[in-house]
């Protein structure tokens, strides 16, 4: 089985720009969740989004959204950047939900 | 608030021996307990898992112990190998939910 694949894998931005990250989840797999990794943070819950629903959200401000397709894709987009969004971002997959999560490579972004 | 520690930020071990890796938790509700491993510019990688119902888990050189007393767990290495120094991050989730709680991470560094 293919693993979870995100695009791109690497992102330069400039404040105020907007971005839209890209997963695919293991196939058969229906829940995906995004968590930000930053040298000072470690990882850190995004969202979780299952059968296009979001079903659980961190503590993140508003300019970060996702969603998620019928197929079980899902997409995150941050609006109005800022430097402090510099980070690596996961996308992670399982099943149904409440079991191990398999993770993608993640898109680096930075912001300038 | 800091639900789930990880202490050490680093651990260096000699090749062949044990390596332990701690962690601490403090929100009762977590029934799930999880260890990725980590390299560089890669997403966490899954290693070793174990549920509340549990208090030991093996799988080869990988166990975990868990103490839900002390709300402790720890990752055993053994034997260590030079492939194994990565960042280390155990997660914790809560019953059914698919946010894991991650911890800081701890570099290991197995030398020869």
């Amino acid at each position: 089985k293919a693993g979870v694949t995100q695009t791109p894998r690497y992102l330069i931005k400039t404040r105020g720009q907007q971005v839209t990250l890209s997963c695919s989840p293991i196939s058969g797999h229906r829940s995906v969740s995004w968590y930000q990794q930053t040298p000072g943070q470690g990882l850190q819950f995004l969202f979780e989004y299952f059968s296009e629903t979001q079903r659980n959200k961190g503590n993140f401000p508003g300019r970060f959204s996702g969603r998620q397709f019928s197929n079980s894709r899902s997409e995150m987009n941050v609006s109005t950047l800022e430097l402090g969004d510099s980070a690596l971002y996961l996308c992670a997959s399982s099943p149904v939900g409440g079991e191990t999560q398999y993770f993608g490579p993640g898109t680096r972004l930075l912001v300038l | 608030d800091q639900q789930v520690k990880q202490n050490s930020p680093s651990l260096s071990v000699q090749e062949g021996r044990i390596s332990i890796l701690n962690c601490d938790y403090t929100n009762s509700m977590f029934d799930y307990f999880l260890w990725y491993k980590k390299y560089p510019a890669e997403g966490p990688t899954f290693l070793i898992s174990i549920s509340s119902i549990k208090d030991k888990n093996e799988d080869g050189r990988f166990t975990v112990f868990l103490n839900k007393s002390a709300k402790h767990l720890s990752l055993h290495i053994v034997p260590s190998q030079p492939g194994d120094s990565a960042v280390y991050f155990c997660a914790a989730s809560a019953r059914l939910t698919d946010k894991l709680i991650f911890g800081t991470g701890t570099r290991l560094q197995v030398f020869p």
